[in-house]
Parts: structure tokens; C-alpha cells; sequence
């Protein structure tokens, strides 16, 4: 059973980056098929996809992050992670890890439990 | 970017209701688009990709239909424990977009 947990700082002041892991166990990262992503999700509104990479190295951003964004693997430590610069209280929000399967048509099939992340000073 | 809407916002309904989610894309999408249940405080939870087909552990009374641009979930018999925000996600195409969201509530 593959199992995702995301991990950093749950506060981060204006204009600093913001960084977090995601380990994952039960399987590797380094399997093709697999895109790692990451959501997220600010206090009651909806999800927001922030992108994705796959083993290869080969990665997607969303527009609206696109300069701001990183997505790294470490295949030794089988995890991935997010930087986003920059940072401004719109960036507050949980944010989660996911997998993308691409083996069977493309799906976020499984999810890290989220981390809140707060952007004050 | 395609954008997904989905209707109704919200809905009230009973145990034992059959109760249907509607989501459509700015543009065609095929058949490449899922279905997630979130709870609060908890990860979305996968129930229905590629329009249709139900993910494994995922009970029989949800379903999905549609392709192109317009899809629809389907509970047909509301239990205590769908009580959920439902999210449609297309992955035809990068950035991948949901919509946002159907708050499924107790009458």
C-alpha cells in the first residue's frame, strides 16, 4: 500500500520560500508511470493544482505559480518535494503530495494527509 | 487552461436519495475526467476515473457517466457517510483544473 506524508514548516513569513517534502512509502518513485504532484487547498475553498514531475525529470507547473515553482525528486531518499518563492498570505493553505497514475488512464490515486502552511509575519 | 464547472455549489438531501453531480469543461476532454469525495480536514479521496470507471474499494452505488464535455456523478442511494464536498479534475491536458466543488449536505 503506497503511503505519502508531507512534512515542513508550518509557518513561513512574507516574501521567504516556502519548502516541504513528501516521503513516500510502499513504493518507489523511481517506477515509470508515476507522476509526483502537489495540491493545495486554502481554508474552505477549493483544490488548486500546483504541478508535477515525473522520474525522468520531465515536470508541469501551473501558469498562475509557474515562476514561483520547483518540484524535485530524491530518488536515494524516495522523496519529493515543493519550493514556492515568494511567498504572500494567498499562499496559506494545506497543502498535499499526491500520485499521479498514468499506467491506467490518469488519476491522483493516492493522497499525503495534507500540512497547513501559514503565511504571517 | 480549461476551466471545470460544476452544479450544483451544494445540495440537501436524505439517506436513501439518489443524488446526481453535474461537471462540465470548456472543452472536450474525452473521457479524462475523475471524481474525488473529500471530508473535512481530510485528503480528497479517488472515486471514479476516466469518467466511468469506479476505483477499486470505492462502493458500487457511485457511478459515472459522460464524455466530451459533460459528466455526471451519481449516488443512487445516499448513505450517512457520503456527506462530502465532491470534486470533479480533468486530465486531458496540463495544468490540471477542478471544479469547485458540490457540498453534499443532510436534509
Amino acid at each position: 500500500q503506497v503511503q505519502l506524508q508531507e512534512s515542513g514548516p508550518g509557518l513561513v513569513k512574507p516574501s521567504q520560500t516556502l519548502s516541504l517534502t513528501c516521503t513516500v512509502s510502499g513504493g518507489s518513485i523511481s517506477s515509470g508511470g508515476y507522476y509526483w504532484s502537489w495540491i493545495r487547498q486554502p481554508a474552505g475553498k477549493g483544490l488548486e493544482w500546483i504541478g508535477r514531475m515525473y522520474t525522468s525529470g520531465s515536470s508541469n507547473y501551473n501558469p498562475s505559480l509557474n515562476s514561483r515553482v520547483t518540484i524535485s525528486l530524491d530518488t536515494s531518499r524516495n522523496q519529493f518535494s515543493l519550493k514556492l518563492t515568494s511567498v504572500t498570505a494567498a499562499d496559506t493553505a494545506v497543502y498535499y503530495c499526491a500520485r499521479e497514475d498514468t499506467t491506467s488512464y490518469r488519476k491522483l490515486d493516492y493522497w499525503g494527509q495534507g500540512t497547513l502552511v501559514t503565511v504571517s509575519s | 487552461d480549461i476551466q471545470m464547472t460544476q452544479s450544483p455549489s451544494s445540495l440537501s438531501a436524505s439517506v436513501g436519495d439518489r443524488v446526481t453531480i453535474t461537471c462540465r469543461a470548456s472543452q472536450s476532454i474525452n473521457s479524462y475526467l475523475n471524481w474525488y469525495q473529500q471530508k473535512p480536514r481530510k485528503a480528497p479521496k479517488l472515486l471514479i476515473y476516466a469518467a466511468s470507471s469506479l476505483q477499486s474499494g470505492v462502493p458500487s452505488r457511485f457511478s459515472g457517466s459522460g464524455s466530451g464535455t459533460d459528466f455526471t456523478l451519481t449516488i443512487s442511494s445516499l448513505q450517512p457517510e457520503d456527506f462530502a464536498t465532491y470534486y470533479c479534475q480533468q486530465t486531458y491536458s496540463t495544468p490540471r483544473t477542478f471544479g469547485q466543488g458540490t457540498k453534499v449536505e443532510i436534509k
